[in-house]
């Protein structure tokens, strides 16, 4: 089973629709990430959490909002999607204990929002 | 404003052959400088991750160079498989006292038969 999971892998959703895009890992880190990928643009940060009590915005965090509701699981919520939120989204985790940072990605999310 | 830019941002070679992709970066300080291979509708997997005080990793048919001094890394592939084919992302961070990655857009390689 993959270490870091994300559902649903493909979501088609109207604008102003609510959507909850989840994350969960095996790999017993303590640190998620939310990113967004857009054509021609680097990963950009959402939001991020390094414990269950600790949530912190990224460099785009408008528009959306996250819950931390387990170690091992992380969600991201579009309260009222709009049309450029259309992108490819990754969840990621990595171990604080590990100086080298190293980051572990899910599949993806890919949402069209119309 | 930290940045990470890559070079070329597309290339095509022939099977066998090898290919260096460039990062140029303007973050400082850092921990640390990865290159991940992102497959199509994949999420990005690590290839190497080095310290800025390290000149070079390898692994397998992949070997990455840092240069501090002129804030450039490169990532040789050598012998290229189909299997390459991909997009290749260079990251810098996190930046010092902050939890942030920068991200470059990549280089997308394709490697033909």
């Amino acid at each position: 089973d993959a270490d870091v999971t994300q559902t649903p892998r493909n979501r088609i959703t109207k604008t102003g629709k609510r959507i909850m895009l989840e994350c969960s890992q095996t790999k017993g880190h303590d640190r998620m990430y939310w990113y967004r990928q857009d054509p021609g643009l680097g990963l950009r940060l959402i939001y991020y959490s390094f414990d269950v009590k600790d949530i912190n915005k990224g460099e785009i965090s408008d528009g959306y909002s996250v819950s931390r509701q387990a170690q091992a699981k992380f969600s991201l919520s579009l309260e009222s999607a709009i049309p450029n939120q259309t992108a490819l989204y990754f969840c990621a985790t990595s171990d604080a204990g590990q100086t080298a940072g190293e980051q572990y990605f899910g599949p993806g999310t890919r949402l069209t929002v119309t | 404003k930290n940045q990470v830019e890559q070079s070329p941002q597309s290339l095509i070679i022939l099977e066998g052959k090898n290919c260096t992709l460039q990062c140029n970066y303007t973050v400082s300080p850092f921990s640390n400088l990865r290159w991940y291979k992102q497959d199509t509708g994949r999420g990005p997997v690590s290839l190497t991750i080095m310290t800025f005080s390290e000149n070079t990793k390898s692994n397998g048919r992949y070997t990455a160079t840092l240069d501090a001094d002129t804030k450039q890394s490169s990532l040789h592939i050598t012998a290229s498989q189909l299997s390459d084919s991909a997009s290749y992302i260079c990251v810098v961070g996190p930046t010092s006292g902050t939890y942030k990655y920068i991200f470059g857009t990549g280089t997308r390689l394709k490697v033909l038969a």
